[in-house]
């Protein structure tokens, strides 16, 4: 069975930095290209940013580039998030997928991991 | 970027009756080498994380029920939900997985009666 477990969220003041992870199981990793997509209280999706199964490609939303650094480990099944000079608007549930074999999009997703960021 | 229109942002609807959603990209999915649309569809229900019902705007991901039909080519997609379930109360989003950046819908809500 496929599972994306995220943890490192929490509250966090502006300007300051976060390390979110996400634990890969049921599947071979590092076969596999991953995303983040975050989600603000009551509002839509936006997806964050995309690593290739051997890191050679990564992307990134506008909003944080350069402030966000996508990374993995394959031999640890993990995918890491690396946010410095968080914004309020940075708040938001941050959902780990797998991509799908069949394009760019996300067939399974992680339960979130809540990042607030207030002073 | 690729903006993504979906309409209406609310539906409800009884049990059993049909429901269309409608989704606007701002320029073709269509890719001219292979001649698919990559455009998918994803339900969230209340609490939990998104789950992709459809991708190249008709494949259903295994396990989907078959009363979820997704069409259309170019820029224009729908997603067709026939006799609705009261299960299928969610937040339904498309999303364009044709290139980078990867953009969403805003979504709809679809209630239930």
């Amino acid at each position: 069975e496929v599972q994306l477990v995220e943890s490192g969220g929490g509250l966090v003041q502006p300007g300051r930095s976060l390390k979110l992870s996400c634990l890969a199981s049921g599947f071979t990793f590092s076969n596999y290209g991953m995303n983040w997509i975050r989600q603000a209280p009551g509002k839509g999706l936006e997806w964050v940013a995309s690593i290739s199964s051997s890191s050679s490609y990564i992307y990134y939303a506008d909003t944080v580039k350069g402030r966000f650094t996508i990374s993995r480990d394959n031999a640890k099944n993990t995918l890491y998030l690396q946010m410095t000079s968080l914004r309020s608007e940075d708040t938001a549930l941050y959902y780990c997928a797998r991509r799908h074999t069949m394009g760019i999009t996300s067939d399974y997703w992680g339960q979130g991991v809540m990042v607030t960021v207030s002073s | 970027d690729i903006v993504m229109t979906q309409s209406p942002s609310s539906l409800a609807v009884s049990a059993g009756e049909t429901v269309t959603i409608n989704c606007k990209s701002s320029q073709s999915l269509l890719s001219s080498g292979n001649q698919k649309n990559y455009l998918a569809w994803y339900q969230q229900k209340p609490g939990q994380s998104p789950k992709l019902l459809i991708y190249l705007a008709s494949t259903r991901e295994s396990g989907v029920p078959d009363r979820f039909i997704g069409s259309g080519s170019g820029t224009d997609f729908t997603l067709t939900i026939s006799s609705v379930q009261a299960e299928d109360l969610a937040d339904y989003y498309c999303q364009q997985h044709y290139s980078y950046p990867l953009t969403f819908g805003s979504g709809t809500k679809l209630e239930i009666k």
